[in-house]
């Protein structure tokens, strides 16, 4: 069955310094996001992604992320200066109408 | 705008028993989708069931159903025969009928299968 891939699983970082999550989609999908989940807290939307743009992001999405779909297959999430509250899982999704499909996550520790 | 609302953090029930996850929501859409998403301690999302907010009838999957209450604006998750693999935290979730729409998620229920 095809996956959403999420690299690395497993990110340390020094505060102040940038990072960036990789994603591969599912390949007919059109339609991605980045969801973060704080340790013990609910899911929560970052930014949703469609034809190349940016259709919605949430409060949390400041001007320190930005994403970016470089070679039409990857879907990438860079933080620009991490701060220790950056520190949480990321989840990227692609969707195929409503089914959702989940990233195993990188969990990204700010330190 | 959409909220999804489970009022119980945690739950504990003995293996092989049944239970059931309690979720509210609120929206003023008349199409969407609910879903029931399982995170264990690996703390992969992975995709319990699925309703379409159109149809009557309660989603089923192996052990897991749904009591879908459109008035009432109410979707429970049951689990039957409970395995100590169904340890997890389970979250409701909601999302509108626009194909880039965002899902919206409950804070989750912490369910703790005792052996």
């Amino acid at each position: 069955e095809p996956e959403v891939t999420q690299t690395p699983s497993h990110q340390v970082t020094q505060m102040g310094q940038e990072v960036i999550l990789r994603c591969v989609p599912i390949s007919n999908h059109l339609y991605f996001y980045w969801y973060r989940q704080i340790l013990g807290q609910k899911v929560e939307f970052l930014v949703s992604f469609y034809n190349n743009e940016i259709s919605e992001k949430s409060e949390i999405f400041d001007d320190q992320f930005s994403v970016e779909r470089p070679d039409g297959s990857n879907f990438t999430l860079k933080i620009r200066s991490t701060k220790l509250e950056d520190s949480a899982m990321y989840f990227c999704a692609s969707s195929y109408f409503e089914k959702l499909f989940f990233g195993s996550g990188t969990q990204l520790s700010v330190l | 705008a959409q909220t999804v609302t489970q009022s119980q953090p945690e739950m504990s029930v003995q293996e092989a028993e049944t239970v059931t996850l309690s979720c509210t929501y609120d929206t003023s859409e008349s199409n969407y989708y609910l879903f029931w998403y399982k995170q264990p301690p690996s703390r992969q999302m992975i995709l319990v069931i699925r309703q379409e907010a159109y149809k009557q009838q309660n989603a089923t999957e192996n052990r897991f159903s749904v009591n879908f209450q459109k008035a009432a604006k109410s979707f429970s998750l049951k689990i039957s025969d409970s395995q100590l693999g169904d340890t997890a935290m389970y979250f409701c979730a909601f999302i509108k009928m626009n194909r880039d729409d965002k899902i919206i998620f409950g804070k989750g229920t912490r369910l703790h299968i005792l052996p």
